[in-house]
């Protein structure tokens, strides 16, 4: 079955404590490994999308890697700011057009 | 400004009236989708479109309807809505993958600010 699944589902913080989120993934022809932010009442933002394992991308505090079965998303020295639900999400080869999403990872950095 | 907008953003209803939930997106992309999303278990594709008159379901479509008759507009419609249907709604756009690659969906998202329907 094709499934995501993130780790820790919450994770708490101090500024400045550098962590990471996992993402592993069980789908059959993956064609993109997205990470999202979703703040409340809002809907996810797009932060990066990996299509190969080795891939790496970087943004501010935040760096995204892929291997063969997860993804981590790397967050070095947290600010509050970067408190939000992190969302990655897989899509696969079974039929076009479909894309898995995994339940999530609340961040709380607190100062 | 590139947006993808919903509406309503909240809805109370009652059960087996009828309702729809408009999504308009302002990037011309080709494809749309439909989501909902309920603790505990996170965001479900209810049904996607690759392009005008083109649309295909997601993992949860029972109970739901939706037509892609322009590019720009996806409305989600809920024939005769029910209590288990009580949930928050995000539509999604993106465009069309590079050429050569001979898939639609490797483009990153962008989602509405959500709906959120009660269904009493």
């Amino acid at each position: 079955e094709d499934q995501v699944t993130q780790s820790p589902e919450a994770l708490r913080l101090q500024e400045g404590e550098s962590s990471s989120l996992n993402c592993s993934y069980t789908v059959s022809g993956l064609r993109g490994l997205f990470w999202y932010r979703q703040d409340p009442g809002k809907g996810p933002e797009f932060l990066f999308t990996l299509y190969s394992a080795g891939e790496e991308k970087e943004k501010e505090r935040l760096k995204a890697t892929l291997t063969k079965k997860e993804s981590f998303l790397h967050i070095t020295a947290p600010k509050p700011e970067d408190s939000a639900t992190y969302l990655c999400a897989a899509n696969y080869g079974g039929s076009q057009g479909n894309l898995i999403f995994g339940k999530g990872t609340k961040l709380s950095v607190k100062p | 400004e590139a947006q993808v907008t919903q509406n309503p953003r909240y809805l109370i209803t009652v059960t087996g009236k009828k309702l729809t939930v408009t999504c308009s997106q302002n990037m011309n992309h080709e494809y749309m989708s439909w989501y909902r999303q309920d603790p505990g278990l996170g965001l479900r594709q209810i049904y996607y479109s690759m392009n005008v008159e083109v649309t295909d379901k997601g993992d949860v479509p029972e109970g739901y309807k939706v037509s892609r008759k322009e590019k720009r507009n996806f409305p989600l419609i809920l024939e005769s809505p029910s209590p288990n249907q009580t949930s928050l709604y995000f539509c999604a756009s993106s465009p069309r993958a590079g050429i050569g690659t001979g898939a639609y969906s490797n483009q990153p998202q962008h989602f509405g600010d959500g709906t959120r329907l009660s269904i009493l």
